[in-house]
């Protein structure tokens, strides 16, 4: 089974931090994401990644940040944390030319 | 921008009953997804159904797609308490390497 990790479930910064999210999959999947979810607004996507070092805007990038160093991680960066961003923030991972999206649990980031 | 939008936001039924959500999309498509979101979990996948493709089953759920209406239903029949969760519909858009999320369907199922 394809398993997709998170750092952490609960999350709690001051405005003002630097904050790292981080992602690990364990199947060799090429394709990885991260999307932010809001009450009314569904999922959004922030940044996502189709290889090593290789990085794409999704619709909402302002504000943060990727690094994919290696092929299992991809890390979200919230270089100045602020309060609107408080969310629940979700990585995915896809297989090359598959079309399945595998999900982690799920980060709830409350910024203060 | 999202280009799925479900329909009912939120549905709420009795255990045993039949439950029905819809989903619509802007773009032209290679396939559409349902996922289920637990709450406070990730999103897990439920069944694909591709452009050329009218319905799709798989145990208690079926999807049907509408391509020349841009939308799709999914039923999940004979429901069960553990049924209460999100449905999200996803679509895969022609030449686009990223799913495009709706804002999802709230299903409460009522023992």
């Amino acid at each position: 089974d394809v398993k997709v990790t998170q750092s952490s479930r609960y999350l709690v910064k001051r405005t003002g931090e630097k904050v790292f999210l981080e992602c690990v999959q364990d199947m060799d999947h090429e394709n990885m994401f991260w999307y932010r979810q809001d009450p009314g607004l569904g999922l959004r996507l922030i940044y996502f990644s189709y290889d090593v070092k290789m990085k794409e805007k999704g619709d909402i990038p302002e504000g943060y940040s990727v690094s994919r160093e290696k092929k299992e991680r991809f890390s979200l960066i919230l270089e100045s944390a602020s309060t609107n961003q408080t969310s629940m923030y979700l990585c995915a991972s896809r297989g090359q030319g598959a079309n399945e999206q595998y999900f982690g649990p799920g980060t709830r980031l409350t910024v203060t | 921008s999202q280009q799925g939008e479900e329909d009912p936001q939120a549905l709420s039924i009795q255990e045993g009953e039949n439950a029905t959500m819809n989903c619509s999309y802007k773009t032209s498509i290679n396939n559409l997804q349902w996922y289920r979101q637990n709450s406070g979990r990730g999103l897990v996948h439920l069944i694909l159904i591709r452009s050329n493709e009218r319905e799709k089953h798989s145990g208690r759920l079926r999807v049907t797609l509408d391509t020349s209406k841009k939308s799709s239903s999914l039923l999940i029949t004979a429901s069960r308490a553990a049924d209460t969760a999100s449905y999200f519909c996803a679509t895969d858009a022609q030449g686009a390497q990223k799913l495009v999320f709706g804002q999802g369907t709230r299903l409460t199922i009522n023992p």
